[in-house]
């Protein structure tokens, strides 16, 4: 079936990085757009962006430009998410989430998502 | 940015009732491109509904979905145990991508 699996739980000092994977199995991670989504403690879903996984080309919503980066490895089936100069309000759930269909022309629902990994930024 | 509002942000029901969640846009949704999603403890969010109306793979039919343009309800039609949780609406005709900012279902 199909299934996005992420890394798991990271602490990480102010001022690191942190890069969290999610690997696709039962699909091929080319044929569907993948999404970022923050979820910060006791808050709702915040959409980071998206990555089209057929070029690589990455788009970024506001007030997630700079610091992030989104990438594919399509050898490993896997998208990736990096933080750089990690802060204290960096904390949170980061989940991708798929592209419900493979229309690249339309918007789209997200379906299936990752289980999330939790950064932790804290001295 | 379409602006989504979710009422109420929180819901007492008890078992065997209907509840009724709602969510308002800031600006039409185009084409319908709303989904719902619920998310319990722990868990990441499970996709309910998209195209406003449509249910996804394997949700029971006591979850349905209506609206247009702006104004979007979630209808469960008797509440089951497990279908206490947070719910979230989101547009995906418009980018920047948006979520409300959810509703907690809990039991009364």
């Amino acid at each position: 079936q199909v299934q996005l699996v992420q890394s798991g739980s990271e602490l990480k000092k102010p001022g690191a990085s942190v890069k969290v994977s999610c690997k696709a199995s039962g699909y091929t991670l080319t044929n569907h757009a993948m999404n970022w989504v923050r979820q910060a403690p006791g808050q709702g879903l915040e959409w980071m962006g998206w990555i089209n996984t057929h070029t690589g080309h990455p788009t970024y919503a506001q007030g997630f430009t700079g610091r992030f980066v989104f990438s594919l490895d399509t050898s490993v089936n896997t998208a990736y998410l990096q933080i750089s100069s990690l802060k204290a309000d960096d904390s949170a759930i980061y989940y991708c989430a798929r592209d419900g269909t493979g229309d690249w022309n339309t918007g789209n629902w997200f379906d299936p998502w990752g289980q999330g990994t939790l950064v932790t930024v804290s001295s | 940015e379409i602006v989504l509002t979710q009422s109420p942000g929180t819901l007492s029901l008890s078992p065997g009732d209907r509840a009724a969640l709602s969510c308002r846009a800031s600006q039409s949704v185009g084409s319908s491109q709303l989904a719902w999603y619920q998310q319990k403890p722990g868990q990441p969010p499970r996709l309910l509904i998209y195209g406003a109306s449509i249910r996804a793979t394997g949700i029971p039919d006591r979850f349905s979905g209506s609206g247009s343009g702006t104004d979007f309800t979630l209808t469960i039609s008797r509440l089951e145990p497990e279908d206490f949780a947070v719910y979230h609406c989101h547009q995906y005709s418009h980018s920047p991508r948006s979520f409300g900012q959810g509703t907690k279902l809990e039991i009364k």
